[in-house]
């Protein structure tokens, strides 16, 4: 049974391009969870979906970002007009039920 | 809104040697958990809490819920080379409601061991 998988492991945008960052939960999951990592942080929540919901995103910043778990496909991160300040690793974590969360690899965002 | 305090930031230890961290919160958890990250991956479980005052281990690693539910432990004994990482605790509250799941990570504990 694969992993939770992210795509791009890396990215690097130009301020005000924009960014989307993908997560494949693990095969069975239906509850997906995005955070953030500055360097030598810890994580921080951002978003809580379940399929086709968004259930929490009371961590995501009001502008520019959005996320998605459409009933096929991955959960998409977008990020419109990026910042240098959106510079981060963003976790993409996925559990059958609001239990034991398993994280993916990350996607290592830099903004120029 | 929640934080957790964990200490100490980091810590240099030789080989063999114990090693304990811990975790303290300005609020009640029901659940504390454990996680360990390797330089350039995502954190993976090592160990999870559901009741206070419950004492867990996984091999070297022992972790405590405390009683109050605003603190958490972890001891790693005799520490090998490959327990270099970094190491987080992190609090959810599982009240239901829209916070269900969400998880609040500690600032981290950065393990060297020296052979």
């Amino acid at each position: 049974n694969a992993g939770v998988m992210q795509n791009p492991r890396h990215l690097v945008r130009r301020r005000g391009q924009e960014a989307r960052l993908r997560c494949s939960p693990m095969k069975g999951h239906s509850h997906v969870y995005w955070y953030r990592q500055l360097p030598e942080e810890g994580l921080k929540f951002m978003v809580y979906l379940q399929k086709e919901n968004i259930i929490d995103e009371s961590g995501m910043p009001k502008e520019r970002f959005s996320a998605e778990f459409p009933k096929e496909g991955p959960s998409i991160l977008r990020i419109q007009q990026v910042v240098r300040g959106d510079s981060a690793a963003y976790f993409c974590a996925s559990s059958p039920s609001p239990d034991t969360q398993y994280f993916g690899p990350g996607t290592r965002l830099t903004v120029l | 809104g929640q934080q957790l305090n964990q200490s100490p930031q980091s810590m240099f230890i030789q080989e063999g040697e114990d090693v304990s961290m811990n975790c303290t919160s300005s609020s009640i958890f029901n659940t504390w958990l454990w996680y360990k990250q390797d330089p350039g991956e995502g954190p993976v479980l090592l160990i999870a809490l559901y009741k206070a005052g419950e004492l867990t281990s996984n091999g070297r690693l022992t972790a405590q819920f405390g009683i109050t539910r605003k603190d958490s432990f972890l001891n790693i004994s005799a520490s090998i080379p490959s327990d270099v990482g970094i190491y987080f605790c992190a609090g959810r509250m599982d009240a239901g409601g829209t916070s269900y799941g969400k998880l609040t990570f500690g600032q981290g504990t950065i393990l060297t061991v020296h052979p």
